[in-house]
């Protein structure tokens, strides 16, 4: 089955410490993106990559790292969250061919307290 | 950088009505697409249209590409309770198909 897989699900954690939230895909897509969803903003987009070793930033990238070094996985990495970064995250692929929506995972949900 | 404005912001609707809900934009997209998501879940897409004028039926969606390529409406037909969710439009931000911007949202509510 066609999946995107998210981990965690959900995220309770302190200011300040590290955590890396995990996304991985089956479906051999070139794209990846994550995404940041917050009440009456929508979907905001925070760095995407277009293929392995590949990345680039999106609208809204402070606090947030990336890595693409295998082309199935594309973690996010929070060096040093903080309670503005509370939110509901999504991964999102899509194959390169540009007729193609992206394919999201079922999201994360991260509380910074 | 480009946005994305919907509207109605929410609405509330008895089931088998109509709906409609449209999008526009200040900038020229190549590409809209619209997603619905369920609570507590991804958004997943509904419908693509890549051609501007382009009318394209999913069962009981019906989704517009604008001529001007600044906007796209959604209408769903016969509401049913399982329509309810937040549906959001989505452009190509730079015609290359990898880069999507997001509108906010129009979320859905069906009273039976």
């Amino acid at each position: 089955e066609a999946q995107v897989t998210q981990n965690p699900r959900y995220l309770i954690t302190v200011t300040g410490k590290k955590l890396t939230v995990t996304c991985s895909q089956n479906m051999n897509h070139e794209y990846m993106s994550w995404y940041r969803q917050d009440p009456g903003l929508g979907l905001r987009q925070i760095y995407y990559s277009m293929n392995v070793e590949v990345t680039d930033k999106g609208d809204v990238p402070e606090g947030y790292k990336v890595s693409r070094k295998e082309k199935r996985n594309f973690p996010l990495i929070l060096e040093s969250p903080s309670p503005n970064q509370t939110s509901l995250y999504f991964c999102a692929t899509k194959p390169r061919t540009p007729h193609y929506g992206y394919t999201f995972g079922s999201g994360t949900r991260l509380t910074v307290v | 950088g480009q946005q994305l404005n919907q509207s109605p912001q929410s609405m509330f609707i008895q089931e088998g009505e109509d709906v409609s809900m449209n999008c526009t934009s200040s900038s020229i997209f190549n590409t809209w697409l619209w997603y619905k998501q369920d609570p507590g879940e991804g958004p997943v897409l509904l419908i693509a249209l890549y051609k501007a004028g382009e009318l394209t039926s999913n069962g009981r969606l019906t989704a517009q590409f604008g001529i001007t390529r600044k906007d796209s409406f959604l209408n769903i037909s016969a509401s049913i309770p399982s329509d309810v969710g937040i549906y959001f439009c989505a452009g190509d931000r730079d015609n290359y198909g990898q880069n999507f911007v997001f509108g906010p949202g129009t979320r859905l509510s069906v009273l039976p």
